[in-house]
């Protein structure tokens, strides 16, 4: 079955960057189209970003482009986000999901990764 | 950018009642529309996805309707594991994919 494992989350000060991680298992990852969503605890869903299975195609949220890249490593079946001059307002529990390009709708969920940005 | 509008906001139910929930889209989105439910702690889970598809191992009182700028989520005699946040998102025009504000189901 998919499983999806983010990781990489934690507290960071504003300016300051992160990279969280996702480990794919269960499914082809080389095959499948992934996105990045985030969600401030008690908020809403905020699509982040997207990247086809072949690594073309990326697109982002307005707000991100040009801080955020998302990135990632067939061989090792894992999607990456890489998050620099993070801001308060960037704080948020972040998933990582697979969805393509035409239908992209999420089915699969795994815990999130928590990324806190204060000082 | 396409936004989603959800009504109402929290919706009392008492327990074997049926629920309707609204999300209205600011342009068509045909039937390129999924419904999330979200528990307190807990990651969503997709309920319904193209307007009327019930997700693998959805019960059957989650449906499901509409098309282009109106849509419905109707559960039918709410169980206790029913009272949660649901979502509507639309997939039709992005990026950005969208997702609607929520409707908080709780019991009445």
């Amino acid at each position: 079955q998919v499983h999806l494992e983010e990781s990489g989350g934690g507290v960071v000060q504003p300016g300051g960057s992160l990279r969280l991680s996702c480990a794919a298992s269960g499914f082809t990852f080389s095959t499948y189209d992934m996105h990045w969503v985030r969600q401030v605890p008690g908020k809403g869903l905020e699509w982040v970003a997207f990247m086809r299975h072949d690594g073309n195609n990326k697109y982002y949220l307005d707000s991100v482009k040009g801080r955020f890249t998302i990135s990632r490593d067939n061989s090792k079946n894992t999607l990456y986000l890489h998050m620099n001059s993070l801001r308060v307002e960037d704080s948020a529990v972040y998933y990582c999901l697979d969805g393509d390009l035409w239908s992209a709708y999420f089915k699969h969920w795994g815990q999130g990764a928590l990324v806190t940005v204060s000082s | 950018e396409i936004v989603l509008t959800q009504s109402p906001d929290t919706l009392s139910v008492s327990p074997g009642e049926s629920a309707t929930l609204s999300c209205r889209a600011s342009q068509s989105v045909n039937s390129n529309l999924a419904w999330y439910q979200q528990k307190p702690g807990q990651a969503p889970r997709l309920l319904i996805y193209a307007a009327s598809k019930r997700a693998t191992d959805i019960p059957g009182r989650f449906s499901g309707s509409g098309s282009g700028t109106e849509f419905t989520l109707t559960i039918s005699s709410l169980q206790s594991e029913d009272f949660a946040v649901y979502y509507c998102q639309q997939y039709n025009t992005w990026p950005p994919l969208t997702f609607g504000g929520g409707t908080k189901v709780e019991i009445k």
